[in-house]
């Protein structure tokens, strides 16, 4: 069966910092995807990263990386330079092929 | 190109009614994927329909259906509804491949309150 598990419901961090946000998954699966998705308050939910199971170098969008720590099953955010339109509900999810698993969320704050 | 729409936005209904929420894709996805969306459980999977087909299915109950058209639109029906079923619907389509790596694209999603 696979897991995604995130363990910080919520998280705040003072603009212009850098946050991270933790997330675990479990699988058997040897190829998958990680993907962190953004759902900002009563807007739609939108990818923010992904990162390919096979490749070691960790996935960067801007001032959006990733530490994937394969073997640990480890697979975390990092936002830096936090602004304000970052307040959103983070998802952590995975793709093994036939469906999407996701974690219960974290909420970021960013506080001016 | 347009996003995923879903209509309604938002519903609300009394237990033992059924209901119909509607999602249409992007232009040129075949697949669409459900899921249900509460607070503290994140998304849950309902199911994810294919080319008119289901091709996965989540753990829910029979309650719970879907069918797709051939545009690619979707509706799912929850009938007999209970209390527990007061969530955000939310939609999410992409292209269809089985590669990995594909990204879903979500609809902003319709709240359904069971009263």
């Amino acid at each position: 069966a696979q897991t995604v598990t995130q363990s910080q419901p919520e998280m705040s961090v003072q603009e212009a910092e850098t946050v991270t946000l933790s997330c675990t998954y479990d699988t058997s699966e040897s190829n998958y995807y990680l993907f962190w998705y953004k759902q900002p308050p009563s807007r739609q939910m939108i990818l923010v990263i992904r990162q390919e199971a096979y490749k070691q170098q960790n996935a960067t969008e801007n001032r959006f990386s990733v530490n994937f720590q394969k073997a640990a099953k480890s697979f975390s955010l990092k936002i830096s330079d936090s602004q304000l339109g970052d307040t959103a509900m983070y998802f952590c999810a995975l793709y093994t092929g036939n469906q999407f698993y996701f974690g219960t969320g974290t909420s970021l704050t960013v506080i001016p | 190109k347009a996003g995923v729409t879903q209509t309604p936005r938002y519903l609300i209904k009394t237990r033992g009614q059924q209901v119909t929420l509607s999602c249409s894709p992007i232009s040129g996805h075949r697949s669409v994927s459900w899921y249900q969306q509460t607070p503290g459980q994140g998304l849950q999977f309902l199911f994810e329909y294919f080319s008119e087909t289901q091709r996965n299915k989540g753990n829910f109950p029979g309650r719970f259906s879907g069918r797709q058209f051939s545009n690619s639109r979707s509706e799912m029906n929850v009938s007999t509804l209970e209390l527990g079923d007061s969530a955000l619907y939310l939609c999410a389509s992409s292209s269809g491949g089985r590669g990995l790596g594909e990204t879903q694209y979500f609809g902003p999603g319709t709240r359904l309150l069971v009263l």
